[in-house]
């Protein structure tokens, strides 16, 4: 089946360091993949995402590359900012799949000046 | 107003009480969407519209009932909920039901059920 797995959080970082935060996939056919942001009180807004191999997507300093060899798409940023501070989702859909979003179970960072 | 909004942002319902959650998208999107999101899991799918017809039904029970009058606005009816039912719910729309779509979130419903 379909699946993601993504890093357990908390995630706990100060301003200014390297984040990664990873996340791999099984999937029955071909997958676009996803990192969504949660916000405190918020909904979900997309962060980036690639819909095939080898592509990168990037927003807001935040990269993910997508790794059909690896099957993963990690997310990194090079200098987190307190206003990072939120809930990371790593998500996949497959062709055919009516846009069905499987999700991870989430990865809570924390930024701290 | 502009992207996806819901309504209310918060409530709280007996078990034998009957209420209705309400999505509304301005974004011309055709496609809409219900997910649960509960302490502790994943993210679930409930049900996926597209162009007003069901296309997804991920196994959610009769409790829950959706309903899609048009392209912008999407209801979930709530009858006989169950405490585990308690989470946040959410409401999204995309542009077409495919998988490179980019999927739009609305705050979400914070559902108690006493």
């Amino acid at each position: 089946g379909n699946s993601v797995t993504q890093m357990e959080g908390p995630v706990t970082l100060s301003e200014e360091a390297f984040l990664t935060i990873n996340c791999t996939y099984t999937a029955t056919g071909y997958p676009s993949l996803f990192w969504y942001v949660q916000y405190p009180g918020e909904g979900l807004q997309l962060l980036l995402k690639a819909t095939k191999a080898d592509d990168k997507g990037s927003n807001k300093g935040f990269e993910a590359t997508y790794r059909k060899e690896t099957t993963s798409f990690h997310l990194e940023k090079g200098s987190v900012q307190v206003s990072d501070s939120a809930v990371y989702f790593c998500a996949l859909s497959v062709i055919g799949s009516q846009g069905n979003l499987i999700f991870g179970k989430g990865t809570k960072l924390s930024v701290k000046p | 107003e502009t992207g996806v909004t819901q309504t209310p942002r918060h409530l709280v319902m007996g078990m034998t009480n009957k209420k209705s959650l309400k999505c509304e998208q301005h974004l011309g999107h055709n496609a809409m969407y219900w997910y649960k999101q509960s302490a502790k899991k994943p993210l679930e799918l409930m049900f996926v519209y597209n162009f007003k017809e069901q296309t997804e039904n991920n196994s959610v029970p009769s409790r829950f009932s959706p309903e899609c009058p048009n392209s912008s606005h999407l209801f979930l009816h709530l009858h006989t909920l169950q405490p585990e039912d308690s989470a946040l719910y959410l409401c999204a729309s995309s542009q077409g039901g495919t998988s490179t779509d980019t999927q739009y979130f609305g705050p979400g419903t914070r559902l108690t059920v006493l």
